[in-house]
């Protein structure tokens, strides 16, 4: 059964305070690993998708590495705007569009 | 930019009455899944569509629920006899090829069982 494991929890950074999140993974064969930020009450809004170890993508203030057992979601000099929650989600070999969801990591940024 | 939709965006219900949640997947996409959100709690998976047909299923999707496509454009998800443990954040999805092809989520419908 594939599992998602996201830390911290909760973040709380000062702007310009850049950090990292953590999503750990166990899956038989990985199929893809995303991730996506959702604003309370709102549905997933797609960010990254990361097919192999090694790779990295960058949009804006934001960075997803992958490693095998792990991917790493880098935020440079966030500012308030980047608060959210941020979810990862894994699809593993046994599936053709299940997506697994870790439990998120609740970024808060203060001004 | 397309986007899902769903509709309505709150729907409460009596326990065991059956309710209807609707999506308006984006227009040319073919693969639709639906998610339920427990406040608090992880996304989870319930069922993929394509092609008029189930292609994956969870162990929460039983045979309370049922999925269609009535028409062209939309995609339902129906609970025969709603329980107080079915309240949630229903998430329909969609992409265009299946597989990793990026799932475009809809703003959800908030389901109160009471």
């Amino acid at each position: 059964e594939d599992q998602v494991t996201q830390s911290p929890e909760a973040l709380r950074l000062q702007e310009g305070e850049s950090s990292s999140l953590n999503c750990s993974y166990t899956v038989s064969g990985l199929r893809g690993l995303f991730w996506y930020r959702q604003d309370p009450g709102k549905g997933p809004e797609f960010l990254f998708t990361l097919y192999s170890a090694g790779e990295e993508k960058e949009k804006e203030r934001l960075k997803a590495t992958l490693t095998k057992k792990e991917s790493f979601l880098h935020i440079t000099a966030p500012k308030p705007e980047d608060s959210a929650t941020y979810l990862c989600a894994v699809q593993g070999g046994t599936s053709y569009g299940k997506l697994t969801f870790g439990q998120g990591t609740i970024l808060t940024v203060h001004p | 930019e397309p986007e899902v939709t769903q509709t309505p965006s709150h729907q409460v219900t009596q326990m065991g009455q059956e309710v209807i949640l609707r999506c308006v997947p984006i227009s040319n996409h073919l693969y639709f899944y639906w998610y339920r959100q427990i406040l608090g709690q992880k996304v989870e998976f319930l069922v993929s569509f394509y092609n008029n047909e189930i292609s994956e299923k969870s162990e929460i999707f039983d045979d309370q629920f049922s999925v269609e496509r009535p028409d062209g454009s939309n995609f339902t998800l129906k609970i025969r006899s709603t329980k107080l443990e079915d309240s949630a954040m229903y998430f329909c999805a969609s992409t265009l090829r299946g597989g990793t092809d990026t799932q475009y989520f809809g703003p959800g419908t908030r389901l109160t069982v009471l």
